[in-house]
């Protein structure tokens, strides 16, 4: 059971807006940056979004991060047929140690 | 163009032991923290350990701490995971990743498979 819960699955047509959520602890989230990675099948993870909300170069704006309190949340706009994939978040936990969320699988219908 | 290219999987029976490697490349190899992560068939991800740009501080997840060791040669820019006592649950594809922010994989590489089998 992972530390960060996410919820197992979330879809939507093209073109909509979706969000993933993330939620943690005081201890997690709540004291430290949150980041998203996107994992498309067979391939490694890639780096999403980085310190709650930054996008590394390359990631388009489509994908937006936000945190608040010891919750976090992703927005992807313009859902496109190629979004179709793993979505994880983490974040360092005072324990030290890194938690992940167990992953959201999106679906484009 | 930061790389880095895992090796050192392989099929091995519970109890045994093995290494794994990752070489970095393209980028100030002893100045990031470096982690491995793994991600069991058809699983979420899991963090498995970290280590300092120094090698100097070392960080276990609770399913490994006392049987894996992490460490690295910033001399040949190589990460290195000895894995004992090894275990069916540990059977994974295992990422090495450069870190980013203290502890946060900002970079992934290909993975290593390892399966633990009688």
């Amino acid at each position: 059971q992972s530390v960060l819960t996410q919820p197992p699955s979330a879809s939507g047509t093209p073109g909509q807006r979706v969000t993933i959520s993330c939620s943690g602890s005081r201890t997690n989230i709540g004291g430290n940056y949150v980041y998203w990675y996107q994992q498309l099948p067979g391939t490694a993870p890639k780096l999403l979004i980085q310190r709650n909300n930054q996008r590394p170069s390359g990631v388009p704006d489509r994908f937006s991060g936000s945190k608040s309190g010891t919750s976090a949340s992703l927005a992807i706009s313009g859902l496109r047929s190629e979004d179709e994939a793993d979505y994880f978040c983490a974040a360092w936990d005072d324990s030290l140690s890194v938690s992940f969320g167990g992953g959201t699988k999106l679906t484009v219908l | 163009e930061v790389q880095l290219l895992e090796s050192g999987g392989g099929l091995v029976k519970p109890g045994d032991s093995l290494r794994l490697s990752c070489a970095g490349s393209g980028f100030n190899f002893n100045v990031y923290a470096m982690s491995w992560v793994r991600q069991a068939p058809g699983r979420g991800l899991e963090w498995v350990s970290a280590i300092s740009g120094s090698g100097e501080r070392t960080y276990y997840g609770d399913s490994v701490k006392g049987r894996f060791t992490i460490y690295r040669d910033n001399s040949k820019n190589t990460l290195f995971l000895q894995m004992n006592s090894l275990r069916v649950a540990d059977t994974a594809l295992y990422y090495c990743t450069k870190d980013d922010d203290g502890y946060y994989s900002d970079i992934w590489g290909q993975g290593t498979p390892v399966t633990v089998s009688s």
